[in-house]
Parts: C-alpha cells; sequence; structure tokens
C-alpha cells in the first residue's frame, strides 16, 4: 500500500501557482520524498526530490514540514501543460527501489 | 538522447495467448523496473532486473515473467492472458547506485487490451 495520501482532484488557474500536498505521517527517516507527474498516455515524470530540506529545481519546488510528515509541490506559474497526475512517493535511500503509487492528485490547469 | 523506449506500443491479444512486451533501457542506465497500470490508477509494481537477474518482485503470479539481456534491455512475457491483464505497462530505467539523484525514467508504456 502506497505510504502516502494525496486529495484526488485540483484546479488551478493558468499563471497561478499550483500548490499540491502530501501527507506522509508515517515516512521513518531514511526515506525521501519523491514526486513524479503522469500526463495523459504518456509514462510518470520525475519532478523532484527531498529528504528534510526544501528543493528547488526548474520544474517545480518542493517543501517538506519540519517533522518530515507533509510535503507540498509547487509549481510557480502554471501552465495548461502542467494538467496531470501528480504522485507522491515515498522512498528508501540508496539502491534501487520499487515505487509504490497512489492514486495521486489529478490537477487541472485552466485557461 | 534516447530515453527508454518500449514495443509495441499498442497489443491486442486473446484471452490465454501468450505476449511479450520489450524494453531498451535509457542510456547509461542498467537497471529495469517494468509497472502494470490498469485504468484509473496508479502503476503497480511487477519486478525489477539487474545484472540478468530479478532482484525484487510484486504481487503478480507467475505468469508473469521476465528476463534482462546484456545490453541491459529487457523484456516481459505474460502467459495465459487473462481479462484483467488488460493495462498499460510501463518499463522504468534507472543507474543502480544513482536511483536517488535522478529519479526513474519511464518509458511511454505498451497499451496491452485482451479480449
Amino acid at each position: 500500500d502506497a505510504k502516502t495520501t494525496q486529495p484526488p482532484s485540483m484546479d488551478c488557474a493558468e499563471g497561478r501557482a499550483a500548490n499540491l500536498p502530501c501527507n506522509h505521517s508515517t515516512i521513518s527517516g531514511n526515506e525521501y520524498v519523491y514526486w513524479y507527474r503522469q500526463i495523459h498516455s504518456q509514462g510518470p515524470q520525475y519532478i523532484i526530490h527531498g529528504l528534510k530540506n526544501n528543493e528547488t529545481n526548474e520544474m517545480a519546488s518542493l517543501i517538506i514540514t519540519e517533522d518530515r510528515k507533509s510535503s507540498t509541490l509547487i509549481l510557480p506559474h502554471a501552465t495548461l501543460r502542467d494538467t496531470a497526475v501528480y504522485y507522491c512517493i515515498v522512498n528508501n535511500q540508496g539502491g534501487s527501489e520499487k515505487l509504490v503509487f497512489g492514486k495521486g492528485t489529478k490537477l487541472t490547469v485552466n485557461p | 538522447d534516447a530515453g527508454v523506449t518500449q514495443s509495441p506500443t499498442h497489443l491486442i491479444k486473446t484471452r490465454g495467448q501468450q505476449v511479450t512486451l520489450r524494453c531498451s533501457p535509457k542510456s547509461g542506465h542498467d537497471t529495469v523496473s517494468w509497472y502494470q497500470q490498469a485504468l484509473g490508477q496508479g502503476p503497480q509494481f511487477i519486478f525489477q532486473y539487474y545484472e540478468e537477474e530479478e532482484r525484487q518482485r510484486g504481487n503478480f503470479p507467475d505468469r508473469f515473467s521476465g528476463h534482462q539481456f546484456p545490453n541491459y534491455s529487457s523484456e516481459l512475457n505474460v502467459n495465459a492472458l487473462l481479462l484483467g491483464d488488460s493495462a498499460l505497462y510501463l518499463c522504468a530505467s534507472s543507474p543502480e547506485i544513482r536511483q536517488n539523484l535522478y529519479g526513474y525514467t519511464f518509458g511511454s508504456g505498451t497499451r496491452l487490451t485482451v479480449v
């Protein structure tokens, strides 16, 4: 079973920030938080990951709470092409652990 | 730089038949994982191959088997197909040691329909 909880759907206006929450209250000390997204009819795409510090890359920012029990993925200026299902996953450090997907959040960016 | 390539993109099979799906990992990647994604669900882990050996396996029956070749490409075989095997089959690759630095790279999948 997935170790994360996400809202099933969210809407966002084009050009505005999209803030996608994820609850992972049972995360253990050596587990990272990963975010992937899946655009319709494509495979999942890696977005970003973090352990306990906030992270930013060219796609998004990841904010992890101090107790690491929840996180927020931020798309600073959402576009129509960001419409997708977003998956939050916890995954162990090192090696190549399997990914356990939940149902994710369907983000719809509206014009 | 080619990413993960999967073939075929679509496939229709009859119940009871056997099917083979193929995957070529991203250049520089040596670990291949397979996932099954039913309509409306998140992907479910089937198994992972590294150094031509099955390293991890999810909760799938023995009808699902695989193989990894010396060039790191991989095949997924499903025997005695059931209607419930209809799904999108995804292949994901990663460099074994550095998975946590870059995440997995997924292919676009093979859509299998069993009739």
